[in-house]
C-alpha cells in the first residue's frame, strides 16, 4: 500500500496561475481533507470531503475549490494563486479519530 | 468553540532524560484528542489517541499521555528521550459529531541535547 500520495511535491507559481495539486489513497477511505501549514500556525483545515462527489468547506476555504469525482482521489485548486497561498499543503484521508497524511507539497507563489 | 493550546513552542531536553509537552484544550462537545509528530520535511504521523476510553494513552516510540478532564489537559510524556525523537509535535482535538471541527495546536518543537 502506498498509503497517501501527493501531486507535486514542490511547484513554483507566479501570481494569477492556477494549479490542481492531485491527491491519492488506496485505503478505502471516505473521508479526505486538504490542508496548509504555516510556520507557527500548525495545521488550518482548507477543504474536506466525507465521500465521493461530496465536499466541504473547512476553516480557510477562500481562494481554494476541490473536487471527488472518485473515492481515491481529492483534488485541490487554486484558481488564481495569490502570494498569501505560499504555503505547505497536506493532504489526509480517514476520520476525524485517526487521519493519514501524505507527504506535503511545497507551494511558493512569488 | 473547540481551541487548542500548545502551551511551549520549544522544548529541549537532554538525550535520556524525560520530555513533557502540554497541551490544554476546550471544547463543548464530547472531545478526542491526539498527538501527531512531525520530521523534518516529512508528513504528519499519529502518535496516540484518545477518544473516551482509557484516560492513560499509551503510543508509538514511548510516548504516552493522560486525558485530565478537570485541568483540560492532555500532556505528551516520554520516560527517556532519544535524539531520533527531535521533530514537531502537534496536540489535536477534534469533536467526534463533527467532521469538520478538527483544531491543530501551533505545535511544540521538541530538541533533543547530546
Amino acid at each position: 500500500n502506498a498509503g497517501v500520495t501527493q501531486t507535486p511535491k514542490f511547484r513554483v507559481l507566479k501570481t494569477g496561475q492556477s494549479m490542481t495539486l492531485l491527491c491519492a489513497q488506496d485505503m478505502n477511505h471516505e473521508y479526505m481533507y486538504w490542508y496548509r501549514q504555516d510556520p507557527g500556525m500548525g495545521l488550518r483545515l482548507i477543504h474536506y470531503s466525507v465521500g465521493e462527489g461530496t465536499t466541504a468547506k473547512g476553516e480557510v476555504p477562500d481562494g481554494y475549490n476541490v473536487s471527488r469525482l472518485k473515492k481515491q482521489n481529492f483534488l485541490l485548486g487554486l484558481e488564481s494563486a495569490a502570494p498569501s497561498q505560499t504555503s505547505v499543503y497536506f493532504c489526509a484521508s480517514g476520520h476525524t479519530y485517526e487521519q493519514y497524511f501524505g507527504p506535503g507539497t511545497r507551494l511558493t507563489v512569488t | 468553540a473547540q481551541s487548542v493550546t500548545q502551551l511551549d513552542s520549544h522544548v529541549s531536553v537532554s538525550e535520556g532524560t524525560p520530555v513533557l509537552l502540554r497541551c490544554n484544550y476546550s471544547s463543548s462537545y464530547s472531545p478526542s484528542l491526539f498527538w501527531y509528530v512531525q520530521h523534518p520535511n516529512k508528513g504528519l504521523q499519529l502518535l496516540l489517541k484518545y477518544t473516551s476510553a482509557a484516560t492513560l494513552v499509551k503510543g508509538i516510540n514511548g510516548f504516552e499521555a493522560e486525558f485530565k478532564k478537570s485541568e483540560t489537559s492532555f500532556h505528551l510524556t516520554k520516560p527517556s528521550a532519544h535524539m531520533s525523537d527531535a521533530a514537531e509535535y502537534f496536540c489535536v482535538v477534534s469533536d467526534q459529531d463533527r467532521d469538520d471541527k478538527i483544531i491543530f495546536g501551533k505545535g511544540t518543537r521538541l530538541h533533543i541535547l547530546p
